[in-house]
């Protein structure tokens, strides 16, 4: 039962276009969503977040934005860069309800290559 | 410096052996976590810890036990390996909280032969 989704294993994206990844979720319990960045041979790295309270959220050259009604959020990165291109996966959390612990249910991941 | 160190990298073993992976954080984080990564790619919750105090079992078998002698260590040790152990592990750290953002290690490709 996979409650987050993303449905592009891959994505190929010119430098200095914009880059968009979308997941999808269906526990409409998750309060809480984030994006991390994986390279080869390391751990994911956090990006970016949004709590449910919102509808964007922005870092620089990333933004959030969660869709509730569609149970649906996406990550723009813009402009792209090369260094940009590794895999990104989205991942949420029922936040209130975790108590101590970050309890993340994750998608299987988007690859992205940003190209010359 | 590395924030979240995981040890080792790389593991091969043989079935029905044990083996052990560490995990160490510097970053002061009361709450620790062990990951797996499958070879779906899917990216599983395990185990977490707070305090040295087990507050997360998601149903694994009981071959892995996790161990935290301090806040600042989680260990995996895994009993009568088997095929279907071969993943990736995830060591991970955070501050208190549902909504803290985790910090990941660069896991441990464990291969069961």
């Amino acid at each position: 039962d996979q409650q987050v989704k993303q449905n592009s294993p891959s994505l190929s994206v010119q430098e200095g276009r914009i880059s968009i990844l979308n997941c999808d979720y269906t526990n409409s319990m998750f309060d809480y969503f984030l994006w991390y960045k994986k390279y080869p041979a390391e751990g994911p790295t956090f990006l970016i977040s949004i709590s449910s309270i919102k509808d964007k959220n922005e870092d620089g050259r990333f933004t959030v934005f969660l869709n509730k009604s569609a149970k649906h959020l996406s990550l723009h990165i813009v402009p792209s860069q090369p260094g940009d291109s590794a895999v990104y996966f989205c991942a949420a959390s029922e936040g209130r309800n975790t108590g101590t612990a970050s309890k993340l249910t994750f998608g299987t991941g988007t690859r992205l290559q940003v190209t010359l | 410096d590395t924030a979240v160190s995981q040890t080792p990298k790389y593991l091969v073993t043989q079935m029905g052996n044990d083996k052990s992976i560490k995990c160490e954080q510097n970053l002061g984080h009361d709450t620790m976590y062990w990951y797996k990564q499958d070879s779906k790619k899917f990216l599983k919750i395990m185990f977490s810890y707070n305090n040295k105090e087990l507050i997360i079992n998601e149903t694994v078998p009981n071959r892995f036990s996790p161990k935290s002698p301090d806040k600042a260590h989680l260990n995996l040790h895994i009993n009568s390996l088997e095929l279907g152990d071969s993943a990736v592990y995830f060591c991970a750290s955070s501050q208190v909280g549902g909504n803290s953002p985790l910090h990941f290690g660069n896991g441990t490709r464990l291969t069961v032969t």
